[in-house]
């Protein structure tokens, strides 16, 4: 059972141009969703998080928007940049229980930025 | 400031050796998360420990999995008997405190031959 289902499998997308990572969940006791970024040989790093409290969330060029209705959450990578090539990863977890700590990932995202 | 250290980076074993991964986590921090990435799959959760304790092991499998914090050194996940489909990228992760952000480490890539 798949309790976070990321879409698409992977992406390539021109430079300056906007990349869209999609993730459903199914579990609604979930209330903390994070994005990581993962470079090949190195482990995930955390890029940008949100709690259903808001419905969208900037940092940079990065934008979390949330649906808490459709349970659905999605990463915005503005103005995309070569550097930006990595796999993404959304996730899940109960923040305000007491097992917060156990994220759960959906599959994946390979983006590839072209010059 | 060194992040979270793990070796080997890669190990080979054959079917039915042991496989120990070790994990060093971040300065200051106590509690060690493992997970485990499958061929085309997101990382799933195995083990939360703290030091000396195992708090929750709900995603190990109940044989030939074990993981520990001890009081001094690494965390240890060790892997009895391996099999084939033991073959994955296994990643440690630790925090300050529960809760916190996750800071992961490079992962071991364990192939099983």
């Amino acid at each position: 059972q798949q309790q976070v289902k990321q879409s698409p499998q992977s992406l390539i997308v021109q430079k300056g141009g906007i990349s869209i990572i999609n993730c459903a969940y199914e579990n609604t006791a979930f209330d903390y969703f994070p994005w990581y970024q993962q470079f090949p040989g190195k482990g995930p790093a955390l890029l940008i998080a949100i709690r259903p409290d808001v419905s969208e969330k900037k940092e940079g060029r990065f934008t979390i928007s949330f649906n808490k209705s459709a349970k659905q959450f999605s990463l915005h990578i503005m103005d995309s940049q070569p550097g930006d090539s990595a796999t993404y990863f959304c996730a899940a977890s109960i923040y305000s229980g007491g097992s917060n700590y156990k994220l759960t990932f959906g599959k994946g995202t390979l983006l590839t930025v072209n010059p | 400031n060194a992040g979270v250290m793990q070796n080997p980076r890669h190990l080979v074993r054959r079917r039915g050796q042991e496989a120990r991964l070790r994990c060093s986590p971040m300065k200051g921090h106590s509690h060690v998360y493992w997970y485990r990435q499958l061929p085309e799959e997101g990382l799933k959760f195995m083990v939360y420990l703290q030091k000396e304790n195992i708090i929750d092991e709900s995603g190990m499998p109940k044989e030939r999995f074990s993981a520990e914090f001890p009081k001094e050194g690494p965390s240890i996940l060790r892997i009895q008997q391996v099999v084939r489909g033991d073959s994955a990228a296994y990643f440690c992760a630790s925090s300050a405190k529960t809760g916190l952000e996750q800071f992961f480490g490079p992962g071991t890539r364990l192939t099983v031959l």
